[in-house]
């Protein structure tokens, strides 16, 4: 149980174009999802939280004009780079929360490298 | 705010060895502990977590954790250690004020055969 799901697991974009990511819980809800971005040799950095129904909380630092995030439903969140630039190729990893307790661990997918051209 | 200082960057063990990833972390009110392992170009498995109760925690693929409430620890073991078992784990901490969860550094975990 608790698998979530991230689609692309890579993709190659030109410089300009925009990118979408999809994270997916398939066998439990999750209203809320966070979404993460890894640096080479680096630890992950959170990016923004998701919550279903509602506008996305971002972190400090974070262009949320950049990073369109929507989560339409218990199961889908996603994660739209806009106009994308070589310095936004990175590790983006999704996870979400099985409950809403701050005990419930976090499952992860596995990860989309993005690569701007 | 939390936060999870992982000291080492590389740990390097023979395999058969035990293996001790260290982790210290810094919250207001308990902390809710969490280890997670990630293997090349993959997102991370959650490995154990340490809630409340007993201190040593016990996880997943034969690795535990102790929790030491004094020193501010939640180091991760293992009693012998496997070839595969090479990775990069990370411990992270998450308080009752936040569902999200604050990661350390990361330590690259290196069995040799």
């Amino acid at each position: 149980g608790a698998v979530v799901s991230q689609h692309p697991s890579w993709v190659i974009c030109k410089s300009g174009t925009s990118v979408k990511i999809e994270c997916r819980s398939l066998d439990f809800q999750a209203t809320t999802m966070f979404w993460y971005r890894q640096f080479p040799k680096q630890s992950l950095m959170l990016m923004a939280t998701s919550n279903e129904g509602s506008k996305a909380t971002y972190e400090q630092g974070v262009e949320k004009d950049k990073f369109l995030i929507n989560h339409a439903s218990l199961t889908l969140s996603t994660l739209t780079v806009t106009s994308a630039h070589p310095e936004d190729s990175s590790f983006y990893i999704c996870s979400a929360s099985m409950g809403s307790s701050y005990n419930s661990p976090l499952h992860f997918g596995n990860g989309t490298r993005l690569t701007v051209t | 705010a939390q936060s999870v200082a992982q000291p080492e960057d590389q740990v390097n063990v023979a395999e058969g060895n035990p293996l001790t990833v260290k982790c210290t972390y810094s919250v207001s009110g308990n902390p809710y502990l969490f280890w997670y392992v990630q293997y090349p170009n993959r997102g991370l498995q959650f490995l154990l977590k340490y809630i409340t109760g007993d201190n040593l925690v016990k996880g997943s693929y034969g690795f535990e954790a102790e929790f030491n409430k004094s020193q501010t620890s939640f180091h991760l073991k293992k009693p012998s250690a496997l070839v595969s078992d090479s990775a990069l784990y990370f411990c992270a901490v998450r308080d009752t004020s936040f569902q999200k969860l604050v990661f350390g550094t990361g330590t690259r975990l290196l069995v040799s055969p």
